[in-house]
This record gives C-alpha cells, sequence and structure tokens, in this order.
C-alpha cells in the first residue's frame, strides 16, 4: 500500500522544471509532500486535502485528484537549493486527520548549475 | 519556537544491548509518531499516538520494540534487545490534528542515528 512515486531521479539544470508524481493503490483522505537533504530530517512542503486541491508557494506547487488517488508536484523554474530527495506521504480514508502517513521511496532531485 | 527535540542524535551499541530514544514533541501537539527510514525500505511508521494514546504499533517489527509516552511533552522508543538489522534512522515527529480534519502537518526531529555492532 506503499505510494510509488515516478521517476526515481531527476538531474536538471537551473532554471528548468520538474513534475514528480505519486500514485496510490487506495483511497487517499490527503497527500503530504516533504523534501529531505542528505543528513537531515524530512521538510514540509504542503499538504493537500480535498481532491482537485492545488496548492503553492515560491516555484513549488502541488496537486490532488482524488478520483485518480494521485498527487503531482511541480517544481518551476528549479534553484541549486532545490536538490534533494522528495517524498510523499499519504493517509487513507477514515484517519480522520491523525493518522501516520505512508511514504513513498522518494524522487531524488538534483539541480546542477 | 522550539521544533520536535530528539535525544540521543547519535547512537552505537552492541548487539544485544537495550537501546531508548527519546522524543519531545511541539508544545501544543496532540500526535506523536516514529519512523524509522533505512535505504532498503525507506521512511516506514512504526507507531503512532493521539493525546498520549497508543492508536496503531502495527508498524512495530517486533516484540523487541516498544513505545510510551507517559505525558504530553515526552515519549520513548525501546529496543531489547537490539540486532544489527535495527541501524536505522529514527525519527519522530508531531502533528496537531483535531480528529475530523488535520489543521497541520506532521514536523519531523532531527532523528537518531542507531548502529548495532
Amino acid at each position: 500500500q506503499q505510494p510509488v512515486q515516478s521517476p526515481q531521479a531527476v538531474i536538471l539544470r537551473e532554471g528548468e522544471d520538474a513534475v514528480i508524481n505519486c500514485s496510490s493503490s487506495k483511497a487517499l483522505y490527503s497527500v503530504h509532500w516533504y523534501r529531505q537533504k542528505h543528513g537531515e530530517a524530512p521538510v514540509f512542503l504542503m499538504i493537500l486535502l480535498k481532491g482537485g486541491e492545488q496548492k503553492g508557494h515560491d516555484k513549488i506547487s502541488a496537486s490532488f485528484n482524488e478520483k485518480k488517488q494521485q498527487s503531482s508536484l511541480y517544481l518551476t523554474a528549479s534553484q541549486l537549493s532545490y536538490s534533494g530527495t522528495y517524498f510523499c506521504g499519504t493517509e487513507g480514508r477514515g484517519g480522520g486527520g491523525a493518522d501516520g502517513l505512508t511514504f513513498g521511496k522518494g524522487t531524488h532531485l538534483i539541480i546542477q548549475p | 519556537d522550539a521544533g520536535v527535540i530528539q535525544s540521543p542524535r547519535h547512537e552505537v551499541t552492541e548487539m544485544g544491548q537495550e537501546v531508548t530514544l527519546r522524543c519531545k514533541p511541539i508544545s501544543g501537539h496532540n500526535s506523536l509518531f516514529w519512523y524509522r527510514q533505512t535505504m532498503m525500505r525507506g521512511l516506514e511508521l512504526l507507531i503512532y499516538f493521539n493525546n498520549n494514546v497508543p492508536i496503531d504499533d502495527s508498524g512495530m517489527p517486533e516484540d523487541r520494540f516498544s513505545a510510551k509516552m507517559p505525558n504530553a511533552s515526552f515519549s520513548t522508543l525501546k529496543i531489547q534487545p537490539s540486532e544489527p538489522r535495527d541501524s536505522a534512522v529514527y525519527f519522530c515527529a508531531s502533528s496537531l490534528a483535531l480528529g475530523t480534519s488535520p489543521t497541520d502537518t506532521q514536523y519531523f526531529g532531527p532523528g537518531t542515528r542507531l548502529t548495532v555492532l
């Protein structure tokens, strides 16, 4: 029941765009996106709660297609600081907002100057 | 504001020894989660508490693992006896959840890197 992330790894030039996808085989209550740099804790990026919801700040945004049970993270005009591993964490229906998250295996993003 | 605090940050022990990891959640948060991260298995949920009560411990690998939350500001994860395959980074996370919808996401502590020789 672990969500599937794709691609597994991406190498970009600074300024290019990237899309990271997260798909689940079960109905979702929410999708949480995190970024983790090597040797550090995962850092929260955003949470999506409703089907069709879209959020964003700075040049990072995300969408949640509840019907398709998938979410996508969009990084535009990528910066060197965006490098790291991106995880989606999913919460199934009935969690009430207090369930533990099931994480995908992560997408490694490398931004080159 | 202080984030989630974990101790120790690094722990090296020998197989068979007891290991205790500690966590102080963000003040006011009512949910606490223990995760384990390894290269092979990624981030796995071990157990979580709501209002100090364990809700789901199905992720705990085996009886050697136990967790407690005696009050709202402290939790422990204990491994007894420890084995080399327990080597991993253990994260504690906390959140504020009000039952029907989350008002916040989970904030992770810095982690404890455990090495069992």
